[in-house]
């Protein structure tokens, strides 16, 4: 069974509006982290925010958040005030188990966003 | 600076020919891992090590071999590549037991079996 999806392969974005990028996991573990990176056509990998389920508050980077809805099993990205550096692709990533004892990391298809001017 | 680095970047060999991916990291992080990413499938995890001696398989492990016999190394070994293992290679580290979350990321390997 799929762990972690990502259900827009692609999407599309005005320059300056905001927008959501969707990733739903799938988990029995209590303890896990929520990760969510930035490949540009350039393809390195780009860390951008971590959630842990035990975090209370959603998290911030910048122009970056995550909606974290753990009852619906949702961690989903959020870029304020779009950038045509934002154009990528996007990958949502979950760890089961606690942060400090490493373990598998997972991740979804990906979702391609193309920021236009 | 702090970096992964991986060598070669990029490969084109041929069916059976045993082939080794370096992966080097200068942060002292205890967790290394190797991922092959395919369109449409996002990044899967091959194997990953917790520390020096100490690893094990990630989703997709057949055909790949890992050591580690330093913290700073963690080698990808195809023992006898196919052309199925056609692929882009990245190795990745992270700190454990921090606050840090962040895996950092090699540039990436692109691989291409014949």
């Amino acid at each position: 069974a799929q762990k972690i999806t990502q259900t827009q392969p692609g999407m599309f974005v005005q320059e300056k509006e905001a927008v959501t990028l969707d990733c739903t996991y799938d988990t029995s573990d209590q303890s896990y982290g929520l990760f969510w990176y930035k490949q540009p056509s350039s393809g390195e990998m780009i860390f951008l925010i971590y959630q842990g389920s035990y975090d209370e508050q959603n998290a911030t980077e910048g122009r970056y958040s995550l909606n974290f809805q753990k009852a619906r099993k949702s961690a989903n990205l959020v870029i304020s005030a779009s950038q045509l550096g934002d154009s990528a692709m996007y990958f949502c990533a979950m760890r089961e188990g606690p942060y400090n004892q490493g373990g598998k990391l997972i991740f979804g298809q990906g979702t391609e966003l193309s920021v236009k001017p | 600076e702090a970096q992964v680095t991986q060598n070669p970047r990029y490969l084109i060999t041929v069916t059976g020919k045993k082939l080794t991916v370096t992966c080097s990291q200068n942060m002292n992080h205890e967790y290394m891992s190797w991922y092959r990413q395919d369109p449409g499938l996002g990044l899967r995890q091959i194997y990953y090590s917790m520390n020096v001696e100490v690893t094990d398989k990630g989703d997709v492990p057949e055909g790949y071999k890992v050591s580690r016999k330093e913290k700073r190394n963690f080698p990808l070994i195809l023992e006898s590549p196919s052309p199925n293992q056609t692929s882009l290679y990245f190795c990745a580290s992270s700190p454990l037991g921090t606050g840090s979350h962040e895996q950092f990321f090699g540039p990436g390997t692109r691989l291409t079996v014949l």
